[in-house]
């Protein structure tokens, strides 16, 4: 079965870090791009970033540029997210996303973060 | 950055209805559309890529439609598990925009 688990979310004070975590399953993770897309608390899906399946290629939403760091482990079939400088604003539901090039075939359950002190 | 607005933002319909959503792009995104699925409390689902095509696994009764800056998405008859929020995205150039979404309720 194609799997995707994140894992890290939790409470974190203002200006604090987090990082996430995206396990993948079932799939060849070496061979996918992947992105990172949340949902803030009652609102719409926000697209955050992108990583090519051998790393050389990033991009993020200005809304997280310089705070936020997408990266992988192929040998560990894992996606990360370093969240650093946090913000009230940055509390949602964050999805791994498997992105094939055509758009998001499958997405995780979801891990949540809240940014308050 | 490309902006992605959906019409209407909120449907009510009834079960066997024919739906309609519409998706607008700020500029020419050639077929690089996709749509979604939401239920309360889960992760999206694709219904929808490049525009047209039904992801494996979607019934029938989803068609997409469009090219460049207007697209949309049909349902032929509403099913009672089609009541959800549904979401536009352009694959076309980062940052991938997403619509506000539109609420698909029971009338």
């Amino acid at each position: 079965e194609v799997q995707l688990v994140e894992s890290g979310g939790g409470l974190v004070q203002p200006g604090g870090s987090l990082r996430l975590s995206c396990a993948a399953s079932g799939f060849t993770f070496s061979t996918y791009p992947m992105n990172w897309v949340r949902q803030a608390p009652g609102k719409g899906l926000e697209w955050l970033s992108y990583i090519d399946s051998s790393s050389s290629t990033i991009y993020y939403a200005d809304s997280v540029k310089g705070r936020f760091t997408i990266s992988r482990d192929n040998a560990k079939n894992s996606l990360f997210l370093q969240m650093n400088s946090l913000r009230a604003e940055d509390t949602a539901v964050y999805y791994c996303a498997r992105f094939p090039g055509y758009g998001i075939d499958v997405w995780g359950q979801g891990t949540t973060v809240t940014v308050s002190s | 950055d490309i902006q992605m607005t959906q019409s209407p933002s909120s449907l009510s319909a009834s079960v066997g209805d024919r739906v309609t959503i519409t998706c607008r792009a700020s500029q020419s995104i050639s077929s690089y559309l996709n749509w979604y699925q939401q239920k309360p409390g889960k992760a999206p689902k694709l219904l929808i890529y490049a525009a047209s095509s039904l992801q494996s696994g979607v019934p029938s009764r989803f068609s997409g439609s469009g090219s460049g800056i207007d697209f949309t998405l049909t349902i032929s008859s509403l099913q009672p598990e089609d009541f959800a929020t549904y979401y536009c995205q352009q694959s076309y150039i980062t940052p991938y925009t997403f619509g506000q979404g539109t609420k698909l309720e029971i009338k």
